[in-house]
């Protein structure tokens, strides 16, 4: 139980287009899910946290106009990068939380801007 | 604020040799605890868990005890395979304004040699 999936693993678009991965929870709803942003070699990143039907609240120095948040169900949520840049190339991964103490990661997204 | 110091890699070890990766937190109130493990090229896997203190977790040959007059949960292997390489996470869960987010470390690479 509690899996978590990402779509796509792998995308490569070219510079000032946008892109959206979705994160879906497969065998619950998630009431929270959350966005993550990680580095080569480096730890996870918290980028934002959404609640189904309410807007993302965004960590500090993330840009709520370029990584657009959109949880519109129990087991969907979507991060699009607007406009993206060579520098936005990175792995995202999604979590999800039953409004419980632990959260069920997906697979992870590999973002590469040309 | 909360925080998770772990002990940085890589750490390089032999098969069949004595796993420790130390990890500490700074925490208000009570967090639970976690280890996750991340392969090259994918998202994160549940190790263990420990939500109180006293807990072990424990899975797959790893074990890890919530201790909380050292606030450490450092995890241990008796005999690591070349399999195990990869790298491991700790990460504590704590509530924030009615929301759970997790703080992760920075993470330990392992690498076991044949």
């Amino acid at each position: 139980g509690a899996v978590v999936s990402q779509h796509p693993s792998r995308v490569i678009c070219k510079s000032g287009t946008s892109v959206k991965i979705e994160c879906r929870s497969l065998d619950f709803q998630a009431t929270t899910m959350f966005w993550y942003r990680q580095f080569p070699k480096q730890s996870l990143m918290l980028m934002a946290t959404s609640n189904e039907g309410s807007k993302a609240t965004y960590e500090q120095g993330v840009e709520k106009d370029k990584f657009l948040i959109n949880h519109a169900s129990l087991t969907l949520s979507t991060l699009t990068v607007t406009s993206a840049h060579p520098e936005d190339s990175s792995f995202y991964i999604c979590s999800a939380s039953l409004a419980s103490y632990e959260q069920y990661f997906g697979p992870g997204t590999r973002l590469t801007v040309t | 604020g909360d925080s998770v110091t772990q002990m940085e890699g890589p750490v390089t070890l032999s098969e069949e040799a004595f796993l420790t990766i130390n990890c500490t937190y700074t925490a208000t109130g009570y967090p639970s605890l976690f280890w996750y493990v991340q392969y090259p090229g994918e998202g994160l896997q549940l190790l263990l868990k420990a939500t109180k203190a006293d807990d072990k977790g424990s899975n797959k040959g790893f074990e890890a005890t919530y201790r909380k007059e050292t606030t450490s949960f450092h995890l241990e292997k008796g005999s690591v395979q070349v399999s195990d390489s990869a790298v491991y996470f700790c990460a504590l869960s704590t509530a924030s304004s009615g929301t759970y987010k997790y703080i992760f470390g920075t993470g330990t690479r392992l690498k076991v040699l044949a």
